[in-house]
């Protein structure tokens, strides 16, 4: 267990419609990322917070949003939903702003009918 | 652009044998390289790092190692079990941005 806690597990919803995701990072850890993991793309990196501020922002949609919250848990917003949303989205954290010694959790699996 | 290119895509080995997974990466500045283990159902898991100023990082079964110059670094897991069956990921930080570029996977199987 890696002490990430991401929810859902799974995630099933149509076109146009709007989910949140649920991160809930490490005890300790003041970074969260986001990250979309797909078959033909791999691990892509998303955005990250530390400490409640944006940190860095990667290949996120204007259509995606997060946001980190005073107790450090995190959630990813995904609006207008399209097709090719459908993937995995992983959560990680780690204790520094530093890219270094990340913990993922499980991941949520969102299918977008 | 920046890139993180891994090789093989997969790889099946026998029980008891070794496992070789190779990383190039692209920006000489990169000074921080981690290896990922990701499992059926779960999300990638740490399992090794090194560090640039290191040639080599055992941990047990496992190894890293580390040419600069050439710019690549290895994974090597020796005396395989079925446990070790899993989708391995390199990373490497960019140095623009510092965020981890993954490389695209090497699914190991380990037959018993």
């Amino acid at each position: 267990d890696s002490g990430v806690t991401q929810t859902p597990k799974h995630l099933i919803t149509a076109t146009g419609q709007r989910v949140t995701l649920r991160c809930s990072p490490r005890s300790g850890d003041l970074s969260v990322y986001w990250y979309q993991q797909s078959l033909d793309q791999g691990l892509q990196f998303l955005i990250q917070y530390y400490n409640g501020e944006e940190r860095a922002k990667g290949n996120i949609l204007e259509r995606f949003s997060a946001q980190q919250f005073p107790d450090l848990h995190s959630e990813l917003n995904l609006s207008s939903l399209e097709l090719g949303d459908s993937a995995l989205y992983f959560c990680a954290s780690s204790a520094s702003d530093v890219d270094e010694k990340l913990f993922f959790g499980s991941g949520t699996q969102l299918s977008v009918l | 652009g920046e890139n993180v290119e891994q090789h093989p895509s997969t790889l099946s080995v026998q029980e008891g044998d070794s496992a070789v997974i190779k990383c190039t990466y692209s920006d000489s500045a990169s000074n921080y390289f981690p290896w990922y283990k990701q499992e059926l159902g779960k999300g990638p898991q740490l399992i090794i790092d090194i560090r640039s100023n290191v040639g080599e990082k055992k941990d047990q079964r496992i190894a890293v190692t580390l040419n600069k110059t050439a710019k690549h670094f290895s994974l090597h897991i020796t005396e395989t079990q079925p446990e070790d069956s899993a989708v391995y990921f390199c990373a490497a930080p960019s140095s623009n941005t510092g965020k981890l570029i993954f490389g695209q996977g090497t699914t190991l199987q380990v037959k018993p």
